[in-house]
């Protein structure tokens, strides 16, 4: 069985604070996927990143980054400088490999809600 | 731009009455998916939809049925609506490749009065 545990449930922040989203994950498959999404209170999922499992690189894409430990089963979101529209939840997702038709296992979300 | 879109952003409905929650998406993708999502819950899966006229259940499908008769629509049936099936109904789609993301829908908020 797969799974997915988002250690926060809620985090708040004043501007320009750094934040880091933790994420750990479980799953028996050699080869899956990791993925983060934000929901910002307009209520649609928005896709961030997409790693594979072979893929341990950590990502940068402006003040998002994303560390990937295979060895702490982790996959975890730093925000850099936050702003206050970076104020959503955000869910880490896996997917496993296999005939899983693409289906997702959500963790819990993280509320991050950022002060001006 | 992969467009996904429901019925209604929110819905009010009376104990038993039989509810239909409508999803489209227009990017020809095979697969789509249903979750609802409750405070603390995250996501959780309903059911999905790989092909047209076919369907899985997923972690949750007690109480729903689903429907697939075109590609592009995957509709959700509440049979008898329950005040536990309030809650927030995400609708998504993906391609048919292995390990790309999926889209989702802006979400119904439904209310069983």
């Amino acid at each position: 069985a797969q799974k997915v545990t988002q250690a926060q449930t809620e985090i708040s922040v004043v501007e320009k604070e750094d934040v880091t989203l933790d994420c750990v994950y479980e799953t028996r498959d050699t080869t899956y996927y990791l993925f983060w999404y934000k929901q910002p209170p307009s209520g649609e999922l928005v896709f961030l990143i997409r790693r594979n499992s072979f893929d341990e690189q950590n990502e940068i894409s402006g003040r998002y980054s994303w560390n990937f430990q295979k060895s702490t089963s982790s996959f975890n979101f730093t925000i850099t400088a936050s702003q206050v529209v970076d104020s959503a939840v955000y869910f880490c997702a896996l997917k496993g490999g296999g005939t899983s038709y693409g289906k997702l296992t959500f963790g819990q979300g993280t509320i991050l809600t950022v002060h001006p | 731009d992969v467009k996904v879109t429901q019925s209604s952003r929110y819905l009010v409905k009376r104990t038993g009455e039989k509810v239909f929650l409508e999803c489209v998406q227009d990017m020809d993708h095979e697969n789509m998916f249903w979750y609802r999502q409750d405070p603390g819950l995250g996501l959780r899966l309903i059911y999905f939809s790989y092909d047209v006229k076919m369907k899985e259940k997923g972690d949750i499908p007690e109480g729903y049925s689903v429907s697939r008769e075109k590609k592009e629509r995957f509709s959700l049936i509440l049979e008898s609506a329950s005040t536990n099936q309030t809650s927030m109904y995400l609708c998504a789609s993906r391609p048919g490749l292995a390990g790309d993301e999926q889209f989702f829908g802006p979400g119904t908020r439904l209310t069983v009065l």
